[in-house]
């Protein structure tokens, strides 16, 4: 019964580098959220998908960031050029449906260090 | 829009004490969705509990139990008889009936003594 999967768990990105983060949901499960955790801070909201759609991006930051979750393979959350900005932990959360609000459940998180 | 507010940042008590974390909401909408969340120093999010806006009974899970008053717009979380292991920070959300997304509070840090 695994749970949500996220790799890399660490994850050290020099400015300008890109990062990929990776996010497998639980089986079953067809909706992903990512979240952002900047340090001392609670959560932020990022990207609403489900397979293969985008259904709310209005937490993404507008340049640098995307998100994908195909038909095959997990869910990525992208960062080009990454800045100092960025470090963060990011978190990412399946749930079985949308509607209604079912419980979110959430991966170990990546932390990511930008040099 | 929604806002969530934990007042407390953070907490200290000596094992065996009752400690309450508080949590304020903000929403127009009147179908909406509350839930706690348990960060413990490994990092990753424990899901808690998840109360509908139309159930105002109260909840007891062993040591945990949680007062929903929608009138002061509250869902406080209780541990009773704390332990070393509830160390942890607690996060309090939000999510109306879109569906879409949570809305956390920042958090309350509980450091539990021995």
């Amino acid at each position: 019964n695994a749970g949500v999967m996220q790799n890399p768990r660490h994850l050290v990105r020099r400015r300008g580098q890109e990062a990929r983060l990776r996010c497998s949901p639980m089986k079953g499960h067809s909706h992903v959220y990512w979240y952002r955790q900047l340090p001392e801070e609670g959560l932020k909201f990022m990207v609403y998908l489900q397979k293969e759609n985008i259904i709310d991006e209005s937490g993404m930051p507008k340049e640098r960031f995307s998100a994908e979750f195909p038909k095959e393979g997990p869910s990525i959350l992208r960062i080009q050029q990454v800045v100092r900005g960025d470090s963060a932990a990011y978190f990412c959360a399946s749930s079985p449906r949308g509607q209604p609000p079912y419980e979110q459940y959430f991966g170990p998180g990546t932390r990511l260090t930008v040099t | 829009a929604q806002k969530v507010t934990q007042a407390q940042t953070e907490i200290s008590v000596v094992e065996k004490e009752d400690v309450t974390l508080d949590c304020v909401y903000e929403t127009r909408d009147t179908t909406y969705y509350l839930f706690w969340y348990k960060q413990p120093p490994s990092g990753e999010l424990v899901f808690l509990i998840r109360r509908n806006s139309f159930d105002e009974q109260n909840e007891i899970s062993g040591r945990y139990s949680w007062n929903f008053q929608k009138s002061t717009s509250s869902f406080n979380f209780t541990i009773t008889a704390s332990q070393v292991v509830d160390s942890a920070v607690y996060f309090c959300a939000l999510n109306n009936n879109a569906g879409n997304m949570l809305t956390f509070g920042g958090g309350t840090r509980l450091m539990v003594k021995p």
